[in-house]
């Protein structure tokens, strides 16, 4: 069973505008990471959050944890054409299982040029 | 540096027949994952490795499903026989550390198709 379910499923933007997607997870984490998934292709790791941080930010990114809430959301700030992909969070639930990430469903971004 | 390499990339076969998959991780990477991704979802955890062991193997189809990581490098994952719901992407992954920094770098994945 998935851990992480992220929300929307499904999100279309213009070129330009912010695009924020949230996910919800069930159990305490370690760390809650974010994937970008280019259709056919290998996910690559964006950022990690640990649970004892509140918001990270990488270039135009920037990622929220909300530990009593138990989610986290990220934004991609002046989006792109190329940012078009899909979007999965993976939490490790607890340090004795670091590495064995569980991943939600994804959101699916499409940016308009 | 070399990514995390796969072969094969796609792979047809009829249902009843043996499929494998083979998975080269990043030079020095200890931990390797296989994970399964149904269109749609997200990947799903079937094996992890640390080094040549097999530390987490509870999602492994173990009637048909077999993996092996022999000399704690490059892993391969099998399927004897094949059914039609198998059909998916494979994916590996391999992490420095035993993923404590969290980080997984995923390979390009391998697409199986079961007619």
């Amino acid at each position: 069973s998935q851990q992480g379910e992220e929300d929307p499923q499904a999100l279309s933007i213009q070129e330009g505008e912010n695009a924020t997607m949230n996910c919800s997870y069930k159990t305490s984490i370690n760390n809650l990471q974010w994937y970008r998934q280019n259709s056919g292709r290998g996910l690559v790791h964006l950022i990690l959050i640990r649970s004892n941080e509140r918001e990270k930010h990488s270039g135009r990114l920037r990622v929220t944890l909300d530990t009593s809430k138990k989610s986290s959301s990220l934004l991609i700030t002046a989006s792109r054409a190329a940012d078009t992909a899909s979007y999965f969070c993976a939490t490790d639930s607890d340090d004795t299982n670091a590495g064995k990430s569980t991943f939600g469903d994804g959101t699916t971004l499409t940016v308009k040029p | 540096e070399a990514g995390v390499v796969q072969s094969p990339r796609y792979k047809i076969i009829e249902k009843k027949q043996p499929v494998a998959f083979w998975c080269n991780p990043i030079s020095g990477h200890n931990t390797l994952y296989w994970y399964l991704q149904n269109l749609g979802q997200g990947p799903e955890l079937l094996i992890r490795y640390e080094n040549e062991e097999a530390v987490d193997d509870s999602q492994l189809p173990k009637d048909r499903f077999s993996a092996e990581r022999l000399k704690g490098v490059d892993s391969t994952l099998k399927i004897q026989p094949a059914e039609l719901g198998d059909s998916a992407v494979y994916l590996c992954a391999s992490s420095f550390g035993q993923g404590r920094t969290g980080e997984l770098f995923f390979g390009e994945g391998s697409r199986l198709t079961v007619l």
